[in-house]
């Protein structure tokens, strides 16, 4: 089976910019994740969509990022506007239903700000 | 409140030796364990979980770990390292859709 897509694999912008991460989750996983992994540190999730609906978005700078999953498959996390703390790479997994099923990565995006 | 302590940043080992990497846990509930393997520049790889039954689970790569309840620890375990295995190391808990994941070990692989 396909893993998960993410897109794009690297980018560079300067501080105040804004940028956008899509991911496709494996077909059929209703559950997906977004995660910032800073240099040194473990992945932290940012949020987690069932479906099109929002689970748990506790961890989210809501100030300043934003994220979407509007037909329940593939999602984007934005970030408007940068700020050097978000120099990471932002990691997308989904799971199935079934709460004995892990969750998978992709390959992640890794930003760097300028 | 749900943590995870990674003791070890990096370790070095010989090709060959025997590995082993420290998890210990805080979960208010029973714990769902995993390890995840990360190559740079890659996302991360499931290496093994546990959920409930038997405390000795079997990875992938010839990995394995054991559930210490009263210890509160789920460490990781091969018994001769490839070269192929250095990589940085990732342990996790949680619930089956929230995970909290330690600060990772770094194993560097020497020949």
């Amino acid at each position: 089976e396909a893993g998960v897509a993410q897109s794009p694999r690297y980018k560079i912008i300067e501080k105040r910019q804004s940028v956008a991460f899509w991911c496709n989750p494996i077909s059929g996983h209703a559950t997906l994740y977004w995660y910032q992994q800073i240099l040194g540190q473990g992945p932290k999730l940012l949020i987690q969509f069932q479906n099109n609906g929002v689970v748990d978005d506790s961890q989210l700078p809501k100030d300043r990022f934003s994220a979407e999953r509007l037909k329940g498959v593939d999602s984007t996390l934005k970030i408007q506007p940068a700020k050097l703390e978000d120099s990471a790479v932002y990691l997308c997994a989904s799971s199935s239903r079934d709460r004995n099923q892990p969750q998978h990565f992709g390959d992640g995006t890794r930003l760097s700000i300028l | 409140a749900q943590s995870v302590t990674q003791p070890d940043i990096h370790i070095t080992v010989s090709e060959g030796a025997s590995l082993e990497l420290r998890c210990n846990y805080s979960y208010g509930a029973t714990p769902y364990l995993f390890w995840y393997v990360q190559s740079p520049g890659q996302g991360l790889q499931l290496l093994l979980k546990y959920f409930s039954g038997d405390t000795l689970v079997q990875g992938i790569k010839g990995f394995e770990a054991e559930f210490k309840r009263s210890q509160s620890s789920f460490n990781l375990r091969k018994p001769s390292v490839h070269w192929s295995d250095a990589a940085e190391y990732f342990c996790a808990v949680g619930g089956a859709n929230n995970l909290f994941f330690g600060t990772g070990t770094r194993l560097t692989v020497i020949p």
